[in-house]
């Protein structure tokens, strides 16, 4: 398998769930991201990990966790979600943090209720 | 701060119209710019890029032109198929901001037949 993978392609949770989304990459890359892709708004990103430590956290609320366990797998955990949060999840990597071309996964659908 | 503006769509044409997508940029630094395009249900495919002033990014049909003097990048197709039909991404990453990409809203193309 190539590319980057997400799993799952689609959640459905409730506010009081715990749940954890799933990226993996087999290019080779050393940074990972995750976006947000809300309707009507720009990509927002959420974490950057380059070399497995995390280099940026743009102001993310803590009821969403990253985790980087090596430098081909990338989790998001999350836990007493909003409604607000229900978007659609993107994972990317990029061979190193600065200034390559990143590729995406298909993204995770969540719908939080 | 560092910005992208393009229009937002939607945009419907006929197969085999002309297609122009505007994208401008506000930067501090000397970014490099990016097309990414999001195919249904699907993540971000980058499209093409350039990284410095005067340099054609191409593939697929698509061309952009990265325009110091007017800050631009527009998006170009001489004749659209239906495949084309997709949502597009202008974006930017700047060394100042840490390489991060920072993405536009993204416009809406459909072609019909």
């Amino acid at each position: 398998e190539t590319g980057v993978t997400q799993t799952p392609r689609h959640l459905v949770m409730g506010m009081t769930n715990k749940k954890s989304l799933k990226c993996e990459q087999h290019l080779g890359h050393n940074a990972m991201y995750w976006y947000k892709q809300s309707a009507k708004k720009p990509l927002e990103l959420m974490f950057v990990y380059n070399f497995k430590e995390q280099t940026e956290n743009n102001s993310v609320p803590s009821r969403f966790s990253p985790e980087c366990p090596n430098s081909s797998h990338l989790f998001l955990h999350l836990h007493t979600l909003q409604p607000e949060d229900s978007a659609l999840y993107l994972c990317a990597s990029s061979l190193y943090r600065v200034g390559e071309t990143q590729y995406f996964g298909p993204g995770t659908r969540l719908l939080v209720l | 701060g560092d910005s992208v503006t393009q229009m937002e769509g939607p945009v419907t044409l006929s197969e085999e119209a002309f297609l122009t997508i505007n994208c401008t940029y506000t930067a501090t630094g000397y970014p490099s710019l990016f097309w990414y395009v999001q195919y249904p249900g699907e993540g971000l495919q980058l499209l093409l890029k350039a990284t410095k002033a005067d340099d054609k990014g191409s593939n697929k049909g698509f061309e952009a032109t990265y325009r110091k003097e007017t800050t631009s990048f527009h998006l170009e197709k001489g004749s659209v198929q239906v495949s084309d039909s997709a949502v597009y991404f202008c974006a930017l990453s700047v060394a100042d901001s840490g390489y991060a990409l920072n993405f536009g809203k993204g416009t809406s193309l459909l072609v019909t037949p």
